[in-house]
């Protein structure tokens, strides 16, 4: 089956606590996208990349690292995580940009 | 640059009515337009899609948009509400860079009987 997967699904963590939620594709889609949902504020991007070893800033990337080592993988690093981070954090997938865009199913993070 | 309006945060139809939820964009080249659905506790998924062919396109579950250059417009209607249409709608938009998707803040539709 083709999916977007995410783990974890729920975190609670500390501030300053390091932190990865990992992505994976199984459709060997070239790019990848890192989201967050906020109420009112809808999905913004956070990084995206559009191949292995090629990623680039989205519109909210301060705070948050990433990497794409593998065409299947693409994690979200917080390396040192702040309150203002707590949101719903989506992988999304394509086959190009423009292309539809497969969602994983979140991870809700809470940095306390 | 690229953005999204949607107007109207929460929409409420009762259940048999005419779905009609906006979106105006703003893109300096010709855009690419989405409207993904999320159900609660779910990830997004997609409606439909316009990518310069037909203007009238024609979605998922009877959903369909129109794109209308003139007015910047691609709003999103169904002739009949369900109650399983009960969800938030996004509207989003690409200029064609790789992977670069701007999302509205959706709107979240009601569904009554």
């Amino acid at each position: 089956e083709a999916q977007v997967t995410q783990n974890p699904r729920y975190l609670i963590t500390v501030t300053g606590k390091k932190l990865t939620v990992t992505c994976s594709q199984n459709m060997n889609h070239e790019y990848m996208s890192w989201y967050r949902q906020d109420p009112g504020l809808g999905l913004r991007q956070i990084y995206y990349s559009m191949n292995v070893e090629v990623t680039d800033k989205g519109d909210v990337p301060e705070g948050y690292k990433v990497s794409r080592k593998e065409k299947r993988n693409f994690p979200l690093i917080l390396e040192s995580p702040s309150p203002n981070q707590t949101s719903l954090y989506f992988c999304a997938s394509s086959n190009r940009g423009v292309d539809t865009q497969y969602f994983g199913p979140g991870t809700r993070l809470t940095v306390l | 640059a690229q953005s999204v309006t949607q107007l109207g945060s929460h929409v409420s139809v009762s259940e048999g009515a005419l779905v009609l939820l906006r979106c105006n964009y703003s893109s300096s080249v010709p855009p690419y337009l989405f409207w993904y659905v999320q159900y609660p506790n779910q990830g997004l998924q997609l409606l439909l899609k316009y990518t310069s062919a037909a203007t009238l396109v024609k979605g998922i579950n009877g959903f369909e948009a129109e794109f209308k250059k003139s007015e910047t417009s691609f709003h999103l209607t169904k002739p009949s509400a369900h109650m399983s249409d009960a969800a938030e709608y996004f509207c989003a938009v690409s200029s064609g860079t790789a992977s670069k998707l701007t999302f509205g803040t959706g709107t979240r539709l009601q569904v009554t009987l």
